[in-house]
């Protein structure tokens, strides 16, 4: 089954300290991937994605993130961390099977990231 | 403005009351998707529609759960007879692909917060 796993419930860094959130993956065949960032009481912003490529692929508000095939890991990065990035980030993973079709969104459950000033 | 807008954001039903939640999505979007999030867990897909075609509904939960967008734009998703475990936020996606346009990011509006009484 293609599942998403996000191994810290929260993330706590200070400002301008470089920040990283895990995410693992599981699929089958070649993965593609997503982060998105969801302020309180709103919806999901979408951040950046990874198709194929570049294992280092770069994404708004100055995030990154690094693909590597071998871990299984996407991991969010962002080399300065800013107080207004405190929010949920979620990972995600596009379901390719035959029944998942149509390109939903499987989501891991999602890192708060706390930065204190 | 140009975003997915979703209505009402927030929405008090009593138990085995009809409920029935608004999307609007981004102009010229062919793909448009129902997630349900729970709180402090990620969205869970529930229905796809292209254009007006309903292609998967494989993650609505019962039901008394129903989807439509007729003329392909605004969709509504309807839930009967609401329980308790209904409580969540419902988000709306949109994209501008087809299925097949894998690269095209989610865009996510704001959500509605059911809350079941």
């Amino acid at each position: 089954a293609q599942s998403v796993a996000q191994p810290e419930d929260q993330v706590n860094v200070a400002e301008g300290n470089p920040l990283t959130v895990k995410c693992t993956y599981s699929v089958s065949g070649n993965p593609y991937l997503f982060w998105y960032v969801q302020y309180p009481n709103r919806g999901l912003q979408f951040l950046l994605k990874y198709i194929t490529g570049d294992n280092l692929v770069k994404g708004s508000y100055g995030f990154e993130a690094e693909f590597n095939k071998s871990q299984t890991s996407f991991h969010l990065k962002k080399p300065s961390a800013l107080v207004s990035d405190s929010a949920l980030y979620f990972c995600a993973v596009r379901d390719m099977t035959l029944s998942g079709g149509y390109n939903k969104l499987i989501f891991g459950a999602g890192t708060r990231l706390a930065v204190h000033p | 403005g140009a975003g997915v807008s979703q209505s009402p954001r927030y929405k008090v039903a009593k138990r085995g009351q009809d409920v029935a939640l608004r999307c609007d999505p981004i102009s010229g979007h062919v793909s448009l998707f129902w997630y349900q999030q729970a709180l402090g867990q990620g969205p869970e897909f529930l229905t796809y529609f292209q254009n007006e075609a309903q292609l998967d509904k494989s993650g609505l939960p019962s039901d008394r759960f129903f989807a439509e967008r007729p003329e392909g734009s605004v969709s509504t998703l309807k839930i009967q007879r609401t329980q308790q475990e209904d409580s969540a936020v419902y988000l709306c996606a949109s994209s501008l692909a087809l299925g097949q346009v894998i690269s095209q990011p989610q865009h996510f509006g704001d959500g509605t917060r059911l809350s079941i009484l």
